[in-house]
């Protein structure tokens, strides 16, 4: 079980750039999840995949971002246009699935930084 | 929509103390209940969870009972340790939803 990994760690652009993220889960994990975290906040929902499938997206998700989990293993999140209120903590998690609320495991994240 | 209160930090404690951190949820139906906690340059860790009322989580010496007429799910601890230094976060899932909701976090130090 080697855990789930994010790269890049940390991610310093300029305003305008287009930035993408990628999120390796656990393998034979079905559900993966993306979270934001700001500066002295809990972690915020943006949005879920069962397998390949984008089941749910937050209100949070502006049309900039997008997603994709292909094959239903890694998933990258691209942030588009990026302005200065991007700038956070953006967390991967994946889970087993099944019935009810299975565990999630959290990657370390990816830092961004809009100049 | 769901919601989670934690009690204000940042709280700095002497090695040994009892710890209390409280959480408090607004959620329909019956939720599932998680403490996380991220130390220092690290990614969240589960440290318990709860899933139906009464429930009693625990590890490494942290407790916390899932209580249904209050909504509340207290973090506790009879005796920290420095290592214990961290920000503990306190989450749910409700209903169909499969995401998180997290509370806004609680800083904790513990002063040798």
């Amino acid at each position: 079980d080697t855990g789930v990994s994010q790269n890049p760690r940390h991610k310093i652009t300029k305003r305008g750039q287009n930035v993408t993220f990628r999120c390796d889960p656990i393998s034979e994990h079905n559900r993966l999840y993306w979270y934001r975290q700001t500066l002295g906040q809990g972690p915020e929902f943006l949005t879920y995949f069962q397998n390949e499938a984008q089941l749910e997206k937050s209100r949070l998700l502006s049309d900039r971002f997008s997603a994709e989990r292909p094959k239903g293993s890694f998933s990258t999140l691209e942030i588009q246009r990026t302005e200065q209120g991007d700038s956070a903590m953006y967390l991967c998690a994946s889970s087993l699935g099944g019935l009810g609320a299975d565990t999630q495991y959290f990657g370390p994240g990816t830092r961004l930084t809009v100049l | 929509g769901d919601s989670v209160t934690q009690m204000e930090g940042p709280v700095t404690l002497s090695e040994e103390a009892f710890l209390t951190i409280n959480c408090t949820y607004t959620a329909t139906g019956y939720p599932s209940l998680f403490w996380y906690v991220q130390y220092p340059g690290e990614g969240l860790q589960l440290l318990l969870k709860a899933t139906k009322a009464d429930d009693k989580g625990s590890n490494k010496g942290f407790e916390a009972t899932y209580r249904k007429e209050t909504t509340s799910f207290h973090l506790e601890k009879g005796s920290v340790q420095v290592s214990d230094s961290a920000v503990y976060f306190c989450a749910l899932v409700s209903g169909s939803a499969r995401q998180l909701t997290f509370g806004s976090g609680t800083q904790l130090t513990v002063l040798p």
